[in-house]
């Protein structure tokens, strides 16, 4: 595609329910990045994939968050038994094999209520 | 100590002025260093790259990196209000995989 699609764009559930967030990067793109932001704050780094190499974990902040890549495409976030905590932007970037410079998708808005 | 530091702001300026942004960070071998600018709303987008000390420019843009400081800036010059957004820092470290980001600065640039 010609960029970085996120789905659903907005997300509202309840405190414990499991949710999957999506994300599609950018066709060659071998590099993709999951980024949470909160409202006012900065982007908090959540899980990095690089071809078929381990994905880095260690952004994770719990246990109940887990991210999956298929080859070098779709990306799923999921997050079970949501926290009012967990409301924020879900932002997903892809890059050409790891190159820095990320492009971003619009992000997912999850609200925990 | 944060992995990369900004003064959240906001930060004033008026149009026509030179705008300032300043970023640390604390790992020394850190070794690709980036900006980024979020419009309200938005998703963040790359405006500048710097892997080297020294400035580097490019149009109204100009960053500027003291690796033995651990300081990197930006400062944008003849600032429009098209320039109101927040910029983040983000720093790389040679051996991680992963872009760091710090919290951001939020520019305004008044009439």
């Amino acid at each position: 595609g010609a960029g970085v699609s996120q789905s659903p764009s907005n997300k509202v559930t309840e405190k414990g329910k499991d949710v999957e967030l999506r994300c599609d990067p950018i066709s060659g793109h071998t590099a993709l990045y999951w980024y949470r932001q909160r409202l006012g704050q900065g982007l908090e780094f959540l899980i990095y994939f690089q071809g078929n190499s381990a994905p880095d974990k260690s952004g994770l902040p719990s246990d109940r968050f887990s991210a999956e890549r298929t080859g070098e495409s779709v990306s799923t976030l999921t997050i079970q038994r949501t926290q009012q905590e967990d409301s924020a932007v879900y932002l997903c970037a892809s890059s050409f094999r790891g190159d820095e410079k990320l492009f971003f998708g619009s992000g997912t808005q999850l609200s925990v209520l | 100590q944060k992995e990369v530091e900004q003064n959240s702001g906001p930060l004033s300026v008026p149009e026509g002025a030179i705008a300032s942004l300043n970023c640390t960070y604390s790992d020394r071998v850190s070794q690709s260093f980036f900006w980024y600018r979020q419009y309200s709303g938005k998703s963040p987008e790359l405006i500048m790259s710097i892997y080297s000390n020294g400035d580097k420019e490019d149009g109204r843009f100009t960053a500027q990196l003291n690796k033995a400081s651990q300081y990197v800036s930006l400062l944008i010059r003849d600032s429009q209000p098209s320039d109101s957004a927040t910029y983040l820092c983000a720093v790389k470290t040679g051996t991680a995989s992963k872009l760091t980001f710090g919290t951001g600065t939020r520019l305004q640039v008044t009439l």
